[in-house]
């Protein structure tokens, strides 16, 4: 069963505007990763947070954790037409062979 | 490095037909996957491996075959496919199996009629 769940579903902004992402998940997790899939392409990994960590920042890339609600959030600044792509949270616990689990997605569409 | 290499990057066969996916990661990772990729879906996990001659079923396995002989190379076998497993495949690698970040392949879009 999926893990993660993803709001909004889908996202469209002028370029130039903040985009923010949601991710809740049920289960107690070691760390939450978020990743890009481009069309057609492979998923590819943008930022890591571990379980005792708040906060993030990677570029224009803003995550937060709130392990009492079990929730993330994804912000992107600025965003630019080239951010326009699917985003997925995934769940990792470490006791479970290294698997993720991932979240449906959200697909971002930052218009020029 | 390559990274994460996947052949075919499409696939048509007929229900029934079997086939191997390829994969492989040049990045001496112990770590490797298999998922599907389904409109709607997100990911779903099929088969993993911690290591060369080990592996574990993951959330959709059935149907599915793999084996790791070394730790380059992690092939996912379709015994007799069937149209329920017409989707988009993708091989990952990773570290080790402590939750690190994935790499990923570029995928195999796979239709079976």
């Amino acid at each position: 069963s999926q893990q993660g769940e993803e709001d909004p579903q889908a996202l469209s902004i002028q370029e130039g505007e903040n985009a923010t992402m949601n991710c809740s998940y049920k289960t107690s997790i070691n760390n939450l990763q978020w990743y890009r899939q481009n069309s057609g392409r492979g998923l590819v990994h943008l930022i890591l947070i571990r379980s005792n960590e708040r906060e993030k920042h990677s570029g224009r890339l803003r995550v937060t954790l709130d392990t009492s609600k079990k929730s993330s959030s994804l912000l992107i600044t600025a965003s630019r037409a080239a951010d326009t792509a699917s985003y997925f949270c995934a769940t990792a616990v470490y006791n479970q062979g290294g698997k993720l689990i991932f979240g449906q997605g959200t697909e971002l569409s930052v218009k020029p | 490095n390559a990274g994460v290499t996947q052949t075919p990057k499409f696939q048509v066969l007929k229900t029934g037909q079997s086939m191997t996916l390829q994969c492989a990661q040049d990045m001496n990772h112990e770590y490797m996957s298999w998922y599907r990729q389904d409109p709607g879906m997100g990911l779903r996990l099929i088969h993993y491996s911690v290591g060369a001659g080990i592996t574990d079923q993951g959330e959709v396995p059935n149907g599915y075959n793999v084996s790791r002989s070394t730790t380059e190379d992690f092939p996912l076998r379709l015994l007799s496919a069937a149209p329920s497993q017409t989707s988009v495949y993708f091989c990952a690698s990773s570290y080790t199996d402590r939750g690190h970040e994935q790499y990923f392949g570029p995928g195999t879009r796979l239709t079976v009629t």
